[in-house]
């Protein structure tokens, strides 16, 4: 079945660093998406992508879909403490159950101040 | 207010014992979902429900049950709960079906299972 691999799982920064992590997947994605999940809260969607080599912005944020359509990146500049928190990567279930989602197991990023 | 939320936020229970995790929106979305989120798994779908009155099984929903009378609630049971289901659990909702991409997310509901 479809499986999303994020790398890394875990990182741990200076505040001011930048930071990058991926996602790839070994099928392809029409539409590649980014969460944020604060500590005890729900995910919520940084970053919708829908177009293979689309480069999108959100504030500091900055994600691109793959032109291969198996893989996708985020950035996150000039980080600041807010920023801790697990982010995932997500793609459609084309496979399986009609409007959800897959996810892959998130990086968890924490940033020193 | 307008959203999705979860109740209760925090539970303790026995094992064996029957809980129910509520979730309602005032969106009116067609699709909701009940997630699981365990470390080391991230979050995987137990059931989903496309409309009223229709749901369907997920990824791991075994021990679980869903019912989705009206298109704003959709209760999820552990029947006899098993330490096995300690976890995190998210309700999502979405307007349409298909590869639009946003869910939204409830709160959470954090279940141990003594």
């Amino acid at each position: 079945g479809q499986q999303l691999n994020q790398s890394p799982q875990s990182m741990f920064i200076q505040e001011g660093e930048d930071v990058s992590m991926n996602c790839t997947s070994s099928s392809i994605f029409n539409t590649w998406l980014w969460y944020k999940q604060d500590p005890g809260e729900g995910p919520v969607l940084l970053i919708a992508l829908y177009k293979a080599g689309e480069l999108t912005s959100n504030g500091r944020l900055t994600a691109q879909f793959g032109i291969t359509r198996k893989d996708s990146f985020l950035n996150i500049s000039a980080s600041i403490p807010s920023d801790v928190g697990i982010y995932f990567c997500a793609g459609p279930d084309y496979g399986g159950s009609q409007g959800n989602l897959i996810f892959g197991k998130g990086t968890k990023l924490s940033v020193k101040p | 207010d307008a959203g999705i939320t979860q109740s209760p936020r925090y539970k303790i229970t026995e094992t064996g014992r029957q809980v129910t995790l509520m979730c309602h929106q005032t969106w009116s979305h067609s699709y909701m979902f009940w997630y699981r989120q365990d470390l080391g798994h991230g979050l995987r779908l137990i059931y989903y429900s496309a409309a009223a009155d229709i749901t369907d099984k997920g990824e791991v929903p075994d021990g679980y049950v869903v019912s989705r009378s009206k298109t704003e609630n959709f209760p999820l049971t552990l029947e006899s709960a098993t330490r096995s289901q300690t976890s995190v659990y998210f309700c999502a909702s979405t307007k349409t079906g298909g590869a639009s991409g946003e869910l939204f997310f409830g709160e959470g509901s954090r279940l141990t299972v003594l």
